[in-house]
């Protein structure tokens, strides 16, 4: 079983920053098969990169995904309002499809 | 537009048994495999089970495997979960989603992610 381990486990920035979540994996995971997903309280998660660096329909391009091997990071640039919410990666290539424990992404 | 509507989940006493729906249009359902995945409230995500779009390939979570049956009825556009022996530790919200490609026919997991989800429906096991 891969595990994916996220950190920070909570980041406090302000509306307007940059914020660089970490998705590392206890073995290398094929960047084809890794997705980051965001979910607000109450609601469910919702996609915004598959493929490790593709953007989901209707995700805003100040989103982005990048790495490789066993470590991927997700970017989002000038953080809006609605960002502040919990993020997690996930590996599909293989079962069980795991996910991290999540970032929560807070406002300062 | 794709929806995803869960349905089924209640209260149940530990030991027993509860199966939840999952209702689905806007898409070609025969053609994509499907998932649930659950989160403890205030928790996080954890996949259960998964079915290829024909139902024939089915795959669990060593958690749940051998308590739970993943099934689909592709006449009725519906995912279904029958949950036994019901643990307190299977209290959850439970989602299903649908396993997407990017092609039109995503027929056997895995290599598929989630998108999108149902908003869910929660199961409560407890005496």
């Amino acid at each position: 079983e891969i595990v994916l381990t996220q950190s920070p486990g909570t980041l406090s920035l302000s509306p307007g920053e940059r914020a660089t979540l970490s998705c590392r994996a206890s073995q290398s995971v094929s960047s084809t098969y890794l997705a980051w997903y965001q979910q607000k309280p109450g609601q469910a998660p919702r996609l915004l990169i598959y493929g490790a660096s593709n953007r989901a329909t209707g995700i805003p391009d100040r989103f982005s995904g990048s790495g490789s091997g066993t470590d991927f990071t997700l970017t989002i640039s000038g953080l809006e309002p609605e960002d502040f919410a919990v993020y997690y990666c996930q590996h599909y290539g293989s079962s069980p499809y795991t996910f991290g424990q999540g970032t929560k992404l807070e406002i300062k | 537009e794709v929806q995803l509507l869960e349905s089924g989940g209640g209260l149940v006493q530990p030991g027993g048994s509860l199966r939840l729906s999952c209702a689905a249009s806007g898409f070609t359902f025969s053609s994509y495999a499907m998932s649930w995945v659950r989160q403890v409230p205030g928790k996080g995500l954890e996949w259960v089970s998964a079915i290829s779009g024909s139902g024939g390939s089915t795959d669990y979570a060593d958690s749940v495997k051998g308590r739970f049956t993943i099934s689909r009825d592709n006449s009725k556009n519906t995912l279904y979960l029958l949950m036994n022996t019901l643990r307190a530790e299977d209290t959850a919200l439970y989602f299903c989603a649908k396993m997407e490609c990017g092609r039109s026919s995503c027929q056997s997991p895995p290599k598929n992610w989630f998108d999108p989800w149902g908003q869910g429906t929660l199961v409560t096991v407890s005496s």
